[in-house]
């Protein structure tokens, strides 16, 4: 079993529709989890950035954190075809000084006009 | 302000050869990460450098070393190449635990 499961979709919705996007993980140590954005053939874009549980809002995205099942998703309200991308989660529990990412497999998103 | 930048962007090599990997950090970040990702995957940790020592190493051969320099800028080196190492290689750079700020990658193709 993979420490970080994430759908890879593709999902495809119309432009608009508020799209939800979630990771599940195993490993209770993780206490960062991060929203990274990728267009293809570009590297990872930070997107959001969350310390524990709880919810973090930024213009039309918004990450939430339920420590206690193990889940965290993000929503993109408003979505725009400019959002189109592979969308990765990912967590880390800082162990040994150092800030090493567990990514899950991303999850494909198109908008449609 | 430039960010990470990696180099080259695309590399064909063969089996068994050797490569080698260039990254300068976003300025102002003294940590410097490498990731490996195929394709359809999510990128797997390869290892980290701070003060030019390895601080943190995923689970990689010995084939993939590293190395960073004092001006923060680092090289990733992988050895007797396989067809199974052709990915994109991903440098990460950040100020201490911070979050990381990726790099657009080097396309690595072995054949």
């Amino acid at each position: 079993q993979k420490e970080v499961e994430q759908d890879p979709g593709p999902l495809s919705v119309p432009e608009g529709a508020i799209v939800s996007l979630n990771c599940t993980y195993s490993n209770s140590a993780f206490q960062y989890f991060m929203w990274y954005r990728q267009y293809s053939r570009k590297g990872p874009e930070l997107l959001m950035y969350t310390y524990s549980s709880g919810n973090k809002e930024d213009g039309r995205f918004t990450a939430q954190v339920d420590k206690s099942s193990k889940y965290i998703s993000l929503f993109i309200r408003d979505s725009q075809p400019s959002d189109s991308a592979t969308y990765l989660c990912a967590m880390s529990a800082l162990t040994g000084g150092g800030n090493k990412l567990t990514f899950g497999t991303g999850t494909q998103l198109k908008v449609e006009l | 302000d430039a960010g990470v930048t990696q180099s080259p962007t695309h590399l064909i090599k063969t089996r068994g050869q050797q490569v080698t990997l260039r990254c300068s950090p976003k300025s102002g970040h003294d940590t410097v990460s490498w990731y490996q990702q195929a394709l359809g995957q999510g990128p797997q940790f390869i290892f980290q450098y701070y003060e030019e020592e390895e601080r943190q190493r995923g689970n990689f051969p010995d084939r993939f070393s590293g190395h960073q320099f004092p001006n923060y800028s680092s090289e990733l080196n992988v050895n007797a190449l396989l067809l199974g190492d052709s990915a994109l290689y991903l440098c990460a750079s950040s100020p201490g635990t911070s979050p990381l700020h990726f790099g657009n990658g080097t396309r690595l193709t072995v054949t």
